[in-house]
């Protein structure tokens, strides 16, 4: 199985900071990489697919760049909404698998 | 609207067969390129991908899982079903299904969520 491994585990962050979450994969995934939001008692909610893509209603200060096996989720100037916990998950080969998450906390 | 609910029981004992239900509303898993996923998340952990059926009804499951899941579907009902037999608590989690519909990218997000049913495995 490819191995998804996030950086940091969590981070704390002020209203209005860039905040950037990183991705790696344990071998070459291409583009096959989504970036998801979770909230405590919700499901995920896709944010990002193809590693770059903005999924459809999704605010445009989230972005996701990267190819091959590093990946980064970049929010330009975080909201009072966007503390959650973000996840990463590849879709390159079965089984899919995520990455650990990354809890974005208020500073 | 799309939605998924699942639902099933909330505590089962160790040894026993769970049987969650995911009841689809606003598309069809008959649909082609349609599939529908099972994901679970224990407690303070990471999501880890179970099960999939697709709309031509091939199944995929976890490896490490396999002798203990079977998915099926109904579709005259718009319902996937997901079993696992032999439950332990190590099984605690919360359980999703999820529809990931036919992508030209090839990439397959999970797109809908349902909200998710916790499973406490104790006796």
């Amino acid at each position: 199985d490819i191995q998804m491994t996030q950086s940091p585990s969590s981070l704390s962050a002020s209203v209005g900071d860039r905040v950037t979450i990183t991705c790696r994969a344990s071998q070459y995934i291409s583009s096959y990489l989504n970036w998801y939001q979770q909230k405590p008692g919700k499901a995920p909610k896709v944010l990002i697919y193809g590693a770059s893509s903005l999924q459809t209603g999704v605010p445009s200060r989230f972005s996701g760049s990267g190819s091959g096996t590093d990946f980064t989720l970049t929010i330009s100037s975080l909201q009072p909404e966007d503390f959650a916990t973000y996840s990463c998950q590849q879709t390159y080969s079965s089984p899919v698998t995520f990455g650990q998450g990354t809890k974005v906390e208020i500073k | 609207q799309v939605t998924l609910k699942e639902s099933g029981p909330a505590l089962v004992k160790p040894t026993q067969t769970l049987t969650l239900t995911c009841t689809l509303s606003g598309f069809s898993l008959s649909t082609s390129g349609m599939r529908v996923s099972w994901i679970r998340q224990p407690p303070g952990k990471a999501l880890e991908w179970l099960a999939r059926i697709d709309w031509d009804d091939e199944k995929f499951y976890r490896t490490s899982l396999k002798t203990r899941l079977t998915i099926s579907k109904d579709t005259s009902r718009n319902q996937v079903v997901l079993t696992m037999t032999n439950m332990d608590p190590v099984d605690t989690a919360t359980y999703y299904c999820a529809r990931t519909p036919y992508d030209s990218s090839g990439v397959y997000p999970f797109d809908i969520w349902g909200q998710g049913t916790m499973v406490t495995v104790s006796s």
